[in-house]
């Protein structure tokens, strides 16, 4: 059983556009959500984390966006890249641990 | 600061031999986590180790096993591979002193079992 769910499982943005990439989960226990970024060959890339306490994180192009009661939460990347293009995992942990949960991934390309 | 270093970089195994894999975490960090990633089941957490014990673990068989030396040097053994097992192993390093602290991954040692 999955537990965060993400979508879309692909997405093509122009350059300069805003990519918008959702998770869900069922798990109120869960109190830390990263997003990771992935190059091909590389392993995933620590890009932004939020905890629930808080309903948006930014930082530089890249936005989180939280919402507690719907157990959502969003990756906005505002004027997006070529060198944006990857795949894009958001995750979860449980209070107290640090094993992540990650969601299923959304490879991101911007087209020039 | 060196990253995380795992080796190696590629492997490639015959069904029912054993494997280990190697990580090296950034200097100072005292947890190694172990994740597995395939096409089709994602990334999925194997076992997590601070200060030379197992403080967290995933839903693997058995076969899956990890160790972690006083340098916090990591090490994680599969035995009796099976074809299954071919997938991106990734080792992540953070302080751990506290809980949620940032992973930092290595790149991945490919393990393919034919």
């Amino acid at each position: 059983q999955q537990q965060v769910k993400q979508s879309p499982q692909s997405l093509i943005v122009q350059k300069g556009g805003i990519s918008i990439i959702n998770c869900a989960y069922e798990n109120t226990a869960f109190d830390y959500f990263p997003w990771y970024q992935q190059f091909p060959g590389k392993g995933p890339a620590l890009l932004i984390a939020i905890r629930p306490d808080v309903s948006e994180k930014k930082e530089g192009r890249f936005t989180i966006s939280f919402n507690k009661s719907a157990k959502q939460f969003s990756l906005h990347i505002m004027d997006s890249q070529p060198g944006d293009s990857a795949t894009y995992f958001c995750a979860a942990s449980l209070t107290g641990a640090n094993n992540l949960f990650f969601g299923t991934g959304t490879r991101l390309t911007v087209i020039p | 600061k060196a990253g995380v270093t795992q080796t190696p970089r590629y492997l490639i195994k015959t069904r029912g031999q054993q494997v280990t894999l190697s990580c090296s975490p950034i200097s100072g960090h005292r947890s190694v986590s172990w994740y597995q990633q395939t096409p089709g089941q994602g990334l999925q957490f194997l076992f997590e180790y601070f200060s030379e014990t197992q403080r967290n673990k995933g839903n693997f068989p058995g076969r899956f096993s990890g160790r972690q030396f006083s340098n916090s040097r990591s090490e994680m053994n599969v035995s009796t591979l099976e074809l299954g097992d071919s997938a991106l192993y990734l080792c992540a390093s953070s302080l751990g002193g506290t809980y949620n602290s940032p992973l930092h991954f290595g790149n991945g040692t490919r393990l393919t079992v034919t």
